[in-house]
């Protein structure tokens, strides 16, 4: 199956800080979504990225699919952007589950 | 919009015993994703449906593990009988195949399943 690997597995920033987390995959995807997972538990859905870029506040991500990476952005950190951050993919072709990576721990401190 | 709805939220039961654990996807889509989250091997596909038809149940543990979609709007996911390791998070996920054919999944709030 496709491998998804994320990087760093943890990052401690101070707030008011900037961060970018990567995600590389093995494999063509024809879907890559970013999630925050926040301390309860939920998984936020963040972006729908396969190619390109997108913004949405102070995050933005970027996906090569030619190269078979993605980048999260965080600017301006926030306590409350702590959590477990997800990149997840299908492989193209008729695969539509999601394979996910092991995720980065992101931790913000005040 | 209601996104997906899991329930419960919370179950915990005793070895043995049969869990049940039910989704509702969002209205008009036609795709429905069980995932299981644990801290040994993350979050991983247990079965998908696409028009209420099963496609991939590759990743059911074992034969103790059934799931169902009887309609476009429910689904559940049974475990019988339930042993400790079955103790994980269980997330339903729902998506649209129209347009491009493969849209985002969207996420329920997840069943937290403890198994003593």
């Amino acid at each position: 199956g496709i491998q998804v690997e994320q990087s760093p597995p943890d990052l401690i920033l101070q707030e008011g800080a900037n961060s970018t987390l990567r995600c590389n995959f093995s494999d063509s995807v024809n879907n890559l979504q970013w999630f925050h997972q926040n301390p309860w538990g939920q998984l936020i859905n963040l972006f729908y990225i396969p190619s390109g870029t997108k913004q949405n506040g102070r995050l933005s991500a970027t996906t090569v699919a030619t190269e078979r990476y993605s980048l999260l952005y965080i600017s301006s950190s926030q306590t409350t952007d702590s959590g477990v951050y997800f990149c997840a993919v299908s492989r193209s072709g008729s695969a539509r589950q999601l394979t996910f990576g092991s995720g980065t721990q992101l931790t913000v401190l005040p | 919009d209601a996104g997906v709805i899991q329930s419960p939220r919370h179950e915990v039961t005793e070895m043995g015993q049969e869990v049940t654990l039910r989704c509702k996807p969002i209205s008009g889509h036609n795709s429905l994703f069980w995932y299981r989250q644990t801290m040994m091997r993350g979050l991983e596909l247990l079965i998908y449906f696409n028009n209420n038809v099963p496609i991939d149940d590759s990743g059911m543990p074992e034969d103790r593990f059934s799931a169902k979609m009887p309609n476009a709007s429910f689904s559940t996911l049974k475990i019988q009988p339930s042993e400790p390791r079955d103790s994980a998070v269980y997330f339903c996920a729902s998506s649209s195949t129209a347009g491009s054919g493969n849209q985002p999944q969207h996420f329920g709030d997840g069943t937290r399943l403890s198994i003593l």
